[in-house]
């Protein structure tokens, strides 16, 4: 089955950028989706097939794919951004899989 | 704005059926090509994608490490859409999820999802 790796959390001060990484085999040549999911809540949809944002999500959010490392960036961070974030791929072998988590922290 | 909710029982004693049934507003399930999905996430733990019907089409889909245990179909004059777990253990104690997935170019993504419900295995 497909594996990607996360950090298990991330740092960041207000204001300043959190770069948070889905690390798998060949990952460039899949479609990554990103999902924020804050404490009691359904995720949410932040960034699908790599780099496109769904209608609401602000602009901080934004996503890119190469080679064996795909990455979430949130520009600008707030308070609000605090959450668990996943990566997920579509595999033709493992169907849907998703990454264990990043939890990001607003210092 | 599809909404979706989930509903069942929040406790299920161990080795009988988990049953979870998923109501679609504000979209149809019989239309669209949409992926009406189950996910999972234990306590404290990430998510597993556990299955979706493409009603549309006729086709579902199974992750492997439960596929013999699963079952999920569309009921769509109630328009909604349920999950069976057979043989429950404490491993399936979860909040379960229902998702609206949508099928890109060799991939899905889930953009609508219910608010998820506790389900405990007791034994």
């Amino acid at each position: 089955s497909y594996v990607m790796t996360q950090p298990p959390s991330v740092s960041v001060a207000p204001g300043q950028t959190a770069t948070i990484t889905c690390g798998g085999i060949n990952i460039g040549r899949k479609s990554v989706h990103w999902y924020q999911q804050k404490p009691g809540q359904a995720p949410v949809l932040v960034v699908y097939d790599d780099s496109d944002r769904p209608s609401g999500i602000p602009e901080r959010f934004s996503g890119s794919n190469s080679g064996n490392t795909a990455t979430l960036t949130i520009s600008r961070v707030e308070a609000g951004d605090e959450a668990e974030y996943y990566c997920q791929v579509w595999d033709s072998d493992s169907d849907n899989v998703f990454g264990p988590g990043t939890r990001v922290t607003v210092l | 704005q599809v909404q979706l909710q989930e509903s069942g029982p929040g406790l299920v004693k161990a080795s009988q059926t988990l049953s979870l049934t998923c109501a679609v507003s504000g979209g149809s399930v019989n239309g669209g090509d949409h992926y009406w999905t189950w996910i999972r996430q234990p306590p404290g733990k990430g998510l597993e994608w556990i299955g979706y019907i493409y009603y549309s089409g006729g086709n579902i889909y199974y992750n492997p490490s439960l596929k013999s245990r699963v079952t999920i179909s569309v009921d769509a004059s109630k328009n909604q859409f349920s999950l069976k777990l057979t043989s429950v253990t404490a491993a399936d104690t979860a909040v379960y999820y229902c998702a609206r997935g949508l099928w890109s170019i060799n991939t899905a993504y889930f953009q609508h999802w219910g608010q998820g419900t506790l389900v405990s295995v007791s034994s």
